[in-house]
């Protein structure tokens, strides 16, 4: 079946260190998106990537990083400036359904820094 | 830029109606949805509508748009405890704009 990988499901990281979020799909689609959501604030954007090789800063860019080498994958890497980095972390990707553009989410990866 | 409102919490009755209402600013988007999201997992799409509808009903969901006052709203009928979950509306575009979600508990 055709979907979006997210993984690791839990992560913990002390403070200082990086880390990276692997999100894979095997829908074809050429979007793909980053979001944080913290309680009560619904969704924020991230990063996105509209295709290989490119991509943009959403509105909470600062502190994370992206690459975006393939068509499936599209990782995010928290990295040690970001100053609150426990959050739900959501990627997505945008495709064509019977009408109209839908966004399809992985199943999220909740980081703990401790 | 593009805001999105909503109620934060909602409760309702096992078998009651709920209604859950969204309104916007930007009324660009050619198609507006609602996702719904259970504790711990992703954004699951439920429905969407195109825009120059005013009303889409699937099964026990009916969504409304009345686009003169920028509103939206999920209708679920007979809500079970199983709908206990956050809702989102959603502007489409290149980049989804995404209300702050209602959160549904539904009593027995």
């Amino acid at each position: 079946d055709g979907g979006i990988t997210q993984s690791p499901k839990y992560l913990f990281r002390k403070e200082g260190q990086n880390v990276t979020l692997s999100c894979e799909q095997n829908l074809n689609h050429d979007a793909m998106y980053w979001y944080r959501q913290d309680p009560g604030q619904g969704l924020r954007l991230i990063y996105y990537s509209q295709i290989v090789n490119d991509f943009q800063k959403g509105d909470i860019a600062e502190g994370y990083s992206v690459s975006r080498e393939k068509k499936e994958s599209f990782p995010l890497t928290v990295t040690s400036a970001q100053k609150n980095p426990t959050a739900f972390y959501l990627c997505a990707s945008k495709g064509r359904g019977p009408g109209a553009n839908v966004l399809t989410f992985g199943a999220g990866s909740r980081l703990t820094v401790l | 830029g593009e805001d999105v409102e909503q109620s934060l919490f909602l409760s309702v009755r096992e078998g009651d109606s709920s209604v859950i209402n969204c309104t916007y600013t930007d009324s660009s988007s050619t198609y507006l949805y609602w996702y719904k999201q259970e504790p711990g997992a992703g954004l699951q799409l439920l429905t969407y509508i195109f825009s120059n509808m005013d009303m889409k009903q699937d099964q026990r969901l009916t969504v409304l748009l009345n686009k003169k006052d920028k509103h939206l709203s999920l209708r679920i009928a007979d809500t079970q405890t199983g709908d206990s979950a956050i809702y989102f509306c959603a502007l489409g575009g290149q980049n989804f704009v995404f209300g702050p979600g209602t959160r549904l508990s539904v009593l027995p």
